[in-house]
């Protein structure tokens, strides 16, 4: 099986500008979750989302968006970006909505400038 | 709140010998998960072993075991017989099963091992 795919691989923005990651989870796995890595903060988690739904989020700014489309692809946008915003982000996909093991992404290394 | 604490931020081994990575975490619930996931250089995070926390025996994954002290809140990482590519941050990672926190992996701040030839 293929594992977690993430697009782009690496971003440059400017601030102000908006942007777009997409992540397709593993065949089969329908739950996504999003997480951010900075050296400072560590990794921190966005949002998760299960057949489309946001089930949970983090406490990240409402500049910070996502959603999931019926295949179970999750994109995540980022709105005004700001230098703080610079980080890896890191999909992660897994079976069910029960707890288990997340399998993660290569991740998208976002720039802002 | 649940919180993950990893106390040291780098460590290092020599090949072939025996490593002990510290994690404790505090949380209020009595069925979580625990994990260890190594992010290498390259940055892709793999999951190393996964312990179920009404589990009463310590999860093993061939050179890689925990030791899971449930009423001390500790879940240590051994590894044995260090290799070269196990040189990794290791990341001690929570997840509680019920509730609005479902699927949400809480990350200690991680260990940098360095595995020395």
């Amino acid at each position: 099986k293929a594992g977690v795919t993430q697009t782009p691989r690496y971003l440059i923005k400017t601030r102000g500008q908006q942007v777009t990651l997409s992540c397709s989870p593993i065949s089969g796995h329908r739950s996504v979750s999003w997480y951010q890595q900075t050296p400072g903060q560590g990794l921190q988690f966005l949002f998760e989302y299960f057949s489309e739904t946001q089930r949970n989020k983090g406490n990240f700014p409402g500049r910070f968006s996502g959603r999931q489309f019926s295949n179970s692809r999750s994109e995540m946008n980022v709105s005004t970006l700001e230098l703080g915003d610079s980080a890896l982000y890191l999909c992660a996909s897994r079976f069910s909505d029960r707890p288990g093991e997340q399998y993660f992404g290569p991740g998208t290394r976002l720039t802002v400038t | 709140a649940q919180t993950v604490t990893q106390s040291q931020p780098e460590m290092s081994v020599q090949e072939a010998e025996t490593v002990t990575l510290s994690c404790t975490y505090d949380t209020s619930e009595s069925n979580y998960y625990l994990f260890w996931y190594k992010q290498p250089p390259s940055r892709q995070m793999i999951l190393v072993i996964r312990q179920e926390a009404y589990k009463q025996q310590n999860a093993t994954e061939n050179r890689f075991s925990v030791n899971f002290q449930k009423a001390a809140k500790s879940f240590s990482l051994k590894i044995s017989d260090s290799q070269l590519g196990d040189t990794a941050m290791y990341f001690c990672a929570f997840m509680t099963e019920y509730g609005g926190s479902q699927g949400n992996l809480i990350f200690g701040k991680g260990t940098k091992l360095s595995v020395k030839p």
